[in-house]
């Protein structure tokens, strides 16, 4: 079974702090890999790829992936109350599409 | 708005009824998806089709049956569910499968299985 596992939280930070989010994921195979943000009642959006060791930025967001640990990690940086939502980690192994993980849940604190 | 349309939104059904879920898609892309998710799980891929053809069917009970009758439109067919599938369904489309590219999502149907 290829796994993607995500600690489930809450993480809680305070606004203006940095969110550390976690993911490791078990086919070493694996070639691509994404974060999506999904708000309560809504659904998933992407806000980060990632293909390559090291780092990827965009905006407040950095994706890092090293796959020698299998490990995809996002921070967003300046945490404002509106990042509060659930991160689902997703991985595209060899299948035809991608395999998320359970998520974790941000909350930022004003 | 994602330009993946879903309906309904919300669906209540009991365990003999026969209903369907429908997603549709302006994007022009070329494969489509149905996901589970229920809470305290990961989002679990149920079917996919790629250029009208199913390529994946990831073990999902014949209670469920998907229909793509063509690039845009994907149907989730409903009979003889159990509480146990009360979860929100959600459609996705990418240009192909398999992709390195986002997958567009639609808002969902949230079913209640009674």
């Amino acid at each position: 079974q290829k796994e993607v596992e995500q600690n489930s939280g809450p993480l809680s930070v305070p606004e203006g702090a940095i969110a550390s989010l976690n993911c490791t994921y078990s086919d070493r195979g694996s070639q691509s890999f994404f974060w999506y943000r999904q708000y309560s009642g809504k659904s998933p959006e992407l806000i980060m790829s990632i293909y390559s060791n090291g780092d990827q930025e965009d905006g407040r967001f950095t994706a890092q992936l090293n796959k020698a640990s299998q490990y995809v990690s996002l921070l967003i940086r300046d945490s404002q109350p509106s990042d509060s939502a659930t991160y689902l980690c997703a991985v595209l192994n060899s299948g035809y599409a991608l395999n998320f993980g359970k998520g974790t849940s941000l909350l930022v604190t004003p | 708005e994602t330009g993946v349309t879903q309906t309904p939104r919300h669906l209540v059904m009991g365990m003999t009824n026969k209903k369907s879920l429908k997603c549709e898609q302006h994007l022009g892309h070329n494969a489509m998806y149905w996901y589970k998710q229920s809470a305290k799980k990961p989002l679990e891929l149920m079917f996919v089709y790629n250029f009208k053809e199913q390529t994946e069917n990831n073990s999902v009970p014949s209670r469920f049956s998907p229909e793509c009758p063509n690039s845009s439109h994907l149907f989730l067919h409903l009979h003889t569910l159990q509480p146990e599938d009360s979860a929100l369904y959600l459609c996705a489309s990418s240009p192909a499968a398999p992709t390195n590219e986002k997958l567009f999502f639609g808002s969902g149907t949230q079913l209640s299985v009674l």
